[in-house]
């Protein structure tokens, strides 16, 4: 069973506009949720990240939108721009434990 | 920003055979990490390590597969033997404090051909 499920899979945005990922959970316990950002042939990088007791974290153009009571949350990237393609991971963990990543969304941003 | 390294880039070998993936962490970090991705998809979680104990481990971290950091030196990963199914890009990550709350620095992968 998965327990961090992304949505959509794939996304394309014109420059400029504002990309919306979602990101869905199983495990109510969950109480860490960071966001990881994947170029092609390199490993993930940390963009940003949120706590349970939150519902909103912004950070230069990303905002991750959290909403404990639906188990799900949503990763905005304000003004897109070319270098913002990359696969995004939403990853979950819960006391500590393991960061559970989900099943990524890959973004393409349209000049 | 801080480097995690990894050794090979990129390894074919056959079925049945021994591999060892090597990691250098960063420096000053504890807590260490191997996930698995195909066809870069989704990351996938097998082991952590801390203070020279496996402290977590998934289903997908087989009875072939092994983590060891003698003496500090490189983090690794065996398989022995291999399987069709070990093919994959292995990432090993390292934190400062335990992956659940600090932040995971990736390296750029190990990609594992078995044939």
């Amino acid at each position: 069973q998965q327990q961090v499920r992304q949505s959509p899979q794939s996304l394309t945005v014109w420059e400029g506009e504002t990309a919306i990922l979602n990101c869905s959970y199983e495990n109510s316990a969950f109480d860490y949720f960071p966001w990881y950002q994947q170029f092609p042939g390199e490993g993930p990088a940390l963009l940003i990240a949120i706590r349970s007791v939150s519902d909103k974290k912004e950070d230069g153009g990303f905002t991750i939108f959290f909403n404990k009571r639906e188990k799900n949350l949503s990763l905005h990237i304000k003004d897109s721009q070319p270098g913002d393609s990359a696969t995004y991971f939403c990853a979950a963990s819960e006391g500590g434990r393991a960061l559970i990543f989900g099943t990524g969304t890959t973004v393409s941003v349209s000049p | 920003g801080p480097k995690v390294l990894q050794i090979p880039s990129h390894q074919i070998i056959d079925m049945g055979q021994m591999v060892t993936l090597n990691c250098d962490p960063v420096s000053n970090h504890l807590y260490f990490y191997w996930y698995k991705q195909i066809l870069g998809q989704q990351m996938e979680f097998l082991v952590n390590f801390y203070n020279g104990k496996v402290m977590e481990k998934s289903k997908l971290f087989k009875d072939q597969f092994s983590v060891e950091r003698p003496d500090g030196s490189y983090f690794t990963l065996k398989i022995q033997p291999t399987a069709l199914e070990d093919s994959a890009v292995y990432f090993c990550a390292s934190s400062l404090r335990t992956g659940g709350t600090g932040q995971l620095y990736f390296g750029e992968g190990s990609k594992l051909t078995v044939l």
